[in-house]
């Protein structure tokens, strides 16, 4: 079973409208979660992280954490075709795991005007 | 900005042959991460470092070795390249303490095995 999966994709959104990205990961002893955004043959660029239930907000985009079902998602309100990427979620087991993310799959996301 | 960089950008090499890769930091980090992406796969682990010499396997470690005997630079080898390694492969850092930071990736490498 993997361990850590997202919404296969690829997604499809139109302009102004709210993207939603979802992850679930197995470990629950799992501390802190990352969404990264790619764009085609670039590296993955950080854009949320989050460490504790609830919601955390920074500008369009807003991350979900939900330990107990073991969920992590991704707002993008008013997305815009310029936010047409892929999103990788990552997770961070804590311990002595050495600060290693796990990855999911990826999910494309696309925009169209 | 992190200061990581990896070297080659593209590299196109013969099943068999031994190939490196360099990531270099400019930050004195002191984890640094080899992940390789395939279409499908997301990012897996290959090897990381926790220091100076001090290396540890990720789940695809198969195939790769690694060393780090500076704590700028790591580097990736494998050691017999063949087809199923042709794949783009990221270095990546932690900055700061703790996890809460996230990586800092380099631009990538893309590696083509034929």
């Amino acid at each position: 079973q993997k361990e850590v999966e997202q919404n296969s994709g690829p997604l499809s959104v139109p302009e102004g409208a709210i993207a939603s990205l979802n992850c679930t990961y197995s470990d629950r002893v799992s501390q802190s979660f990352f969404w990264y955004r790619q764009y085609s043959g670039k590296s993955p660029e950080l854009i949320m992280s989050i460490y504790s239930n609830g919601d955390k907000e920074d500008g369009r985009f807003t991350a979900q954490l939900n330990k107990a079902s073991q969920y992590v998602s991704l707002l993008i309100r008013d997305s815009q075709p310029s936010d047409s990427a892929t999103y990788l979620c990552a997770v961070y087991a804590g311990g002595t795991s050495y600060g290693k993310l796990t990855f999911g799959q990826g999910t494309i996301l696309t925009v169209h005007p | 900005d992190a200061g990581i960089t990896q070297s080659p950008r593209h590299k196109v090499t013969e099943t068999g042959t031994p190939v490196t890769l360099r990531c270099h930091q400019t930050e004195n980090h002191r984890y640094m991460y080899w992940y390789r992406q395939d279409p499908g796969h997301g990012l897996r682990l290959i090897h990381y470092s926790y220091g100076v010499k001090d290396t540890d396997k990720g789940e695809v470690s198969d195939g790769y070795s690694v060393s780090r005997s500076k704590t700028e630079d790591f580097l990736l080898t494998l050691e017999s390249a063949t087809s199923s390694q042709t794949s783009v492969y990221f270095c990546a850092i932690l900055p700061g303490q703790g996890s809460n930071y996230g990586y800092t990736f380099g631009s990538g490498t893309r590696l083509t095995v034929v």
